[in-house]
Order: C-alpha cells, then structure tokens, then sequence
C-alpha cells in the first residue's frame, strides 16, 4: 500500500474557526512532512516529523499546530486563520529523514479561508 | 543561500523528446529529485541521482552532474498525459530537507 489519505478534501472556514486536518499512511515511514501549496508554486516545508517527533519547523506561524499521534497519523491543528493562508495543503511521507528525496504525498486539502 | 534554477515553461509536441534542465546552489547536497505535479493533483516522485550519471525509468531518465551542479530530466515519446509541472529538489543540508525548484510547466502538444 503505498497510499497516503487526507481528509477533508475541501475545507471552508472563517478567520475565528477552529478545524484540523488529517493525514494518514500505512507504509510503515517514520517521517512525515506538512507542506503548503500555493498556485503555481512549489510545495513550501512546513513541518517534518522524524519518528513521531517534531523534527523541524519552519518557522510557521502559531496559529498552524501540527500533532503526530503515532507513527501512521499526522494533524494539522488550525486556529484563526488569515485569508492568506488559503492554499492546498498537503501531507507527505517517506521512510526516514534519510529518504528524504522520495516522498509520498496525499491528495491535499484546499483550504479557503473566508 | 540555497537556490534551484529550472526553465519556468517549455512545449513541445506527442512523440517528442525534452530535455528540463535543473542548476542549483546548495549547502549540503545528498542528491537530486525529480517530482511531477498535475494541475488539481498531488506531487509524485519519479527519480533520484545522488550518484554522477544517468538513471533510467521507462520513458523518463534522469542525470546528474555533481561537478557542475547541474542534473536534467529526459522524458521521451511524449504523451499528452505528460502534460504536468516538473519540479527538481535538492536534499540537501544538515537535517535533509527537500529544497524545491520553481517548477516547469511542461505543455505536449498533439
């Protein structure tokens, strides 16, 4: 199996919400990676976890909260977004820091903030 | 500074050959990516050199050059469904990020 799920697909919320996006894989990697997506942009790091630990954090602002509760399931906690973070957001997975250079990534969620 | 250089945009026709050149400036090189990217999908990874030389995938083949920090990605036979945005990556660094080129948008034509 060498998928890598998100859910929602689409997700619409205003500058007060609170939602969180979900990123899951079952391939057995210990990295996982939060990029956000712009269009006609490449992916932009946000977040690297390396054996369920933060590994990196790009300086991301406070209002995006990543969680990795085991080693098959990564959040994305959001909370009073800007417009501007309207993007697709997008989930990743690789076998470790070390594979790196090959990532699987999920389908995204489109993100629009009102 | 970390930088990728590769074409923003390049056309060409259904049986075609192209070439998308990739330059870059790192601190820290383990090797070079090749990711492809649907407009409305997701990236997909199509290859990796961390060593000199040409690897070869199918229609895709994928070289590099560490003495000249310089790699390409060859796709051959074009299809339309090759139609797609290119995006070269270095890993690279102490903590072996990815680090993105802009992309190239690539346009097959019938």
């Amino acid at each position: 199996d060498t998928e890598v799920t998100q859910t929602p697909k689409h997700l619409v919320m205003g500058m007060t919400n609170k939602k969180s996006l979900k990123c899951e894989q079952h391939m057995g990697h210990r990295a996982m990676y939060w990029y956000k997506q712009k269009a006609k942009k490449p992916p932009e790091l946000m977040f690297v976890y390396s054996y369920e630990k933060l590994s990196i954090n790009e300086s991301v602002p406070s209002r995006f909260s990543p969680e990795c509760p085991n080693s098959s399931l990564l959040n994305l906690h959001l909370h009073a977004l800007q417009p501007e973070d309207s993007a697709l957001y997008l989930c990743a997975s690789a076998g470790g820091l070390e594979s790196s250079y090959e990532q699987y990534f999920g389908p995204g969620t489109r993100l629009t903030v009102t | 500074g970390q930088s990728l250089e590769q074409p923003s945009e390049v056309t060409a026709v259904e049986g075609a050959i192209v070439q998308i050149n990739c330059t870059y400036q790192t601190s820290g090189f383990y090797g070079l990516s090749w990711y492809q990217q649907h407009d409305g999908g997701a990236p997909t990874f199509l290859s990796y050199n961390a060593l000199d030389g040409l690897e070869e995938t199918g229609r895709f083949s994928s070289f590099l050059s560490r003495s000249d920090s310089y790699g390409y990605l060859l796709l051959q036979e074009l299809q339309m469904k090759d139609s797609a945005s290119y995006f070269c990556a270095v890993m690279g660094g102490n903590n072996r990020k990815l680090i993105w080129g802009l992309g190239t948008s690539l346009a097959v034509n019938p």
